[in-house]
């Protein structure tokens, strides 16, 4: 099994500051996801990335896909209250179609 | 549209009893995936259908969790004996044939006393 690797794992910010949040892993994946969990909810898809170096963009939210494809970055810019929950990446094995996990990252937005 | 339906949401049993969830995925969704989400980690495929059949199964324990989806549409998980590392969210999702895009329901949230 393919390790994804997220940091930081726990985050609290101030309202208006901008974040980047990390998914590593020494394997090459075939796409990764980021998502996004609040409590009591299952995690809903933020975006799909696929190609190496890919950056998309949702609104406040920039996702990069490293050049190798082992790497991932999820970068928020002026964090809102409403940003707040778990932001899991999750990646995609070249060998098959089982999507692996990363432990999350908890982001707190203060007002 | 409907999203994905599971129940019951929260369960508490004691350990070596047993307990069974049930998930009904979105109309359509060929495959089905459920996940085992300890807290504080990110979900864990215990297995994958697609229509009838299993996919992947390889990181289900197999002397105490069974799955099935006899009809291609409906699914349950089933533990027995249960014990206390059990305790976790268990989360069902589906998909299109080949998609990427996973929908998940909302979890069945068990605690093993």
């Amino acid at each position: 099994t393919q390790l994804l690797e997220q940091s930081p794992q726990f985050l609290s910010i101030q309202e208006g500051e901008n974040l980047t949040v990390y998914c590593n892993s020494s394997s090459v994946f075939s796409s990764l996801q980021w998502y996004r969990q609040e409590p009591g909810e299952g995690p809903v898809l933020l975006v799909t990335v696929v190609t190496g170096g890919e950056v998309k963009k949702l609104k406040r939210l920039t996702f990069q896909f490293g050049d190798a494809r082992k790497d991932s970055s999820l970068h928020i810019t002026a964090a809102q209250p409403g940003d707040t929950g778990l932001y899991l990446c999750a990646g995609r094995e070249t060998s098959g179609s089982r999507l692996t996990f990363g432990e999350g990252t908890q982001l707190t937005v203060n007002p | 549209e409907a999203g994905v339906a599971q129940s019951p949401r929260y369960k508490i049993i004691e350990k070596r009893q047993s307990v069974a969830f049930w998930c009904n995925p979105i109309s359509g969704h060929a495959t089905l995936y459920w996940y085992q989400q300890i807290l504080g980690q990110g979900p864990k495929l215990l297995i994958q259908f697609q229509n009838n059949g299993v996919v992947d199964d390889s990181q289900l324990p197999k002397d105490r969790f069974s799955a099935e989806r006899l009809k291609g549409v409906d699914s349950t998980l089933k533990i027995q004996p249960a014990k206390l590392e059990d305790s976790a969210v268990y989360l069902c999702a589906s998909s299109f044939s080949n998609s990427y895009e996973q929908y998940f329901g909302p979890g069945t949230r068990l605690t093993v006393t």
